[in-house]
């Protein structure tokens, strides 16, 4: 069974880089086939994709947030990461980071649990 | 960009209700939809892909259909632990996602 586990800080201090890490087991990501992915979700409000990468390290990001935002991949360590820079209060959300299927029907078929971030001085 | 709408945003209906949502493409993403429910403090649960494909493991009275640019889903018996959020998400214009708003159900 695919587990995936978000990690890092809850609370980010207003024009910092918030960074994040997915940890991934049961599954290999260098065994390719799957879009690793972050996805946000404002306090009470919908899911917004923020970006993916896949296991040989492409990645393509959500063009409302592709300049502040960096999604790297470290195989060795089945983790990916995200790093979203100049943050603001508008930034402030649980982060989901999981799994999309790269071939045939592309849903999310696990996630981890989500991290609250506090964007706040 | 393709935007998603669901209608209604929230519902209440009684245990036992068929209950109706739907999600509208703003241009044809074929069948490219799939559909997920959120409770509470939870990560999202893929129920429905492909527009009307059951993901394994999810309760028959959920369903989904549509392509193009209108979808349905639906709870043919609404039970006390359908109680969440639901949202489409279209996959057509890759390689990016998006979500529709989201339909919050509620028991009357």
């Amino acid at each position: 069974q695919v587990q995936l586990q978000e990690s890092g800080p809850g609370l980010v201090k207003p024009s910092q880089t918030l960074s994040l890490t997915c940890t991934v087991s049961g599954g290999s990501i260098s065994s390719g086939g799957y879009y690793w992915s972050w996805i946000r979700q404002h306090p009470g409000k919908g899911l917004e994709w923020i970006g993916y990468i896949y296991y040989s390290g492409s990645t393509y990001y959500n063009p409302s947030l592709k300049s502040r935002v960096t999604i790297s991949v470290d195989t060795s360590k089945n983790q990916f990461s995200l790093k979203l820079s100049s943050v603001t209060a508008a930034d402030t959300a649980v982060y989901y980071c999981a799994r999309a299927q790269a071939a045939g029907a592309r849903y999310f078929d696990y996630w981890g649990q989500g991290t609250l971030v506090t964007v706040s001085s | 960009d393709i935007q998603m709408t669901q209608s209604p945003s929230s519902l209440s209906a009684s245990v036992g209700d068929r209950v109706t949502i739907t999600c509208q493409a703003s241009q044809d993403i074929s069948n490219y939809l799939n559909w997920y429910q959120q409770k509470p403090g939870k990560a999202p649960k893929l129920l429905i892909y492909d527009a009307s494909n059951l993901e394994t493991g999810v309760p028959s009275r959920f369903s989904g259909s549509g392509s193009g640019t209108d979808f349905t889903f639906t709870i043919s018996s609404l039970q006390p632990e359908d109680i969440a959020t639901y949202y489409c998400q279209q996959y057509d214009n890759l390689p990016g996602f998006t979500f529709g708003p989201g339909t919050k159900v509620d028991i009357k």
